[in-house]
């Protein structure tokens, strides 16, 4: 149990367009789910943390007019990079807490990434 | 701000030996400590979750300490086997918010046959 899926797991883009990334919790449901950049040999960085239903909350640095977060249903978030430029290259990754029967358990679990390039 | 360094250098072992990794923190007294692996290209996977009032944690030949004095966590890997190499992070609670996690660098670990 506890599956997090990302589409697509890699997409190549032209600077100035928008690319779409989506984030679904196939086995159970999740209230928040977060968004993570990693550049290559370096940590995980949170981008954002997307909440069901009401606004994302996006980390100090990130812009929020750029990486536009949309959480609709209680498996599905999606991340779109508007106006991709090639310094918006990186691997993006997503997760989500698992909840059960009320309790939400501390321990993520994450998607399989998505590797963006924009040319 | 909260800090969290682990051995930014990678770890060679000999397969059979045991694997230990470090995370230290500063500045924050966090309610628990989690260790993922990332293989690459790929997204982490939840190990272990230490508490603050555990000492040790142990899940099959993995085990973690937890030494808040020190703001020091260790993870060891017993019997390494080659499908043990991957890179290691540890995360602690952002604070301001109980399910936001911050990620150490990692360590990437390379157990040779």
């Amino acid at each position: 149990g506890a599956v997090v899926s990302q589409h697509p797991s890699w997409v190549i883009c032209k600077s100035g367009t928008s690319v779409k990334i989506e984030c679904r919790s196939l086995d159970f449901q999740a209230t928040t789910m977060f968004w993570y950049r990693q550049f290559p040999k370096q940590s995980l960085m949170l981008m954002a943390t997307s909440n069901e239903g009401s606004k994302a909350t996006y980390e100090q640095g990130v812009e929020k007019d750029k990486f536009l977060i949309n959480h609709a249903s209680l498996t599905l978030s999606t991340l779109t990079v508007t106006s991709a430029h090639p310094e918006d290259s990186s691997f993006y990754i997503c997760s989500a807490n698992r909840e059960t029967s009320g309790i939400l358990y501390n321990e993520q679990f994450f998607g399989p990434g998505t590797r963006l390039t924009v040319l | 701000s909260q800090k969290i360094e682990q051995n930014s250098e990678a770890l060679n072992i000999q397969e059979g030996k045991t694997a230990t990794l470090t995370c230290n923190y500063t500045n924050y007294s966090p309610a628990y400590l989690q260790w993922y692996r990332q293989d690459p290209g790929r997204g982490p996977v939840f190990l272990l979750l230490i508490r603050e009032n555990e000492k040790e944690k142990r899940k099959e030949r993995l085990k973690v300490t937890f030494d808040t004095t020190l703001k020091q966590s260790l993870f060891h890997i017993t019997a390494s086997q080659p499908a043990d190499s991957a890179t290691y992070l540890c995360a602690l609670p952002t604070s301001g918010g109980y399910q936001k996690v911050t990620f150490g660098t990692g360590t990437k670990l390379q157990v040779i046959p």
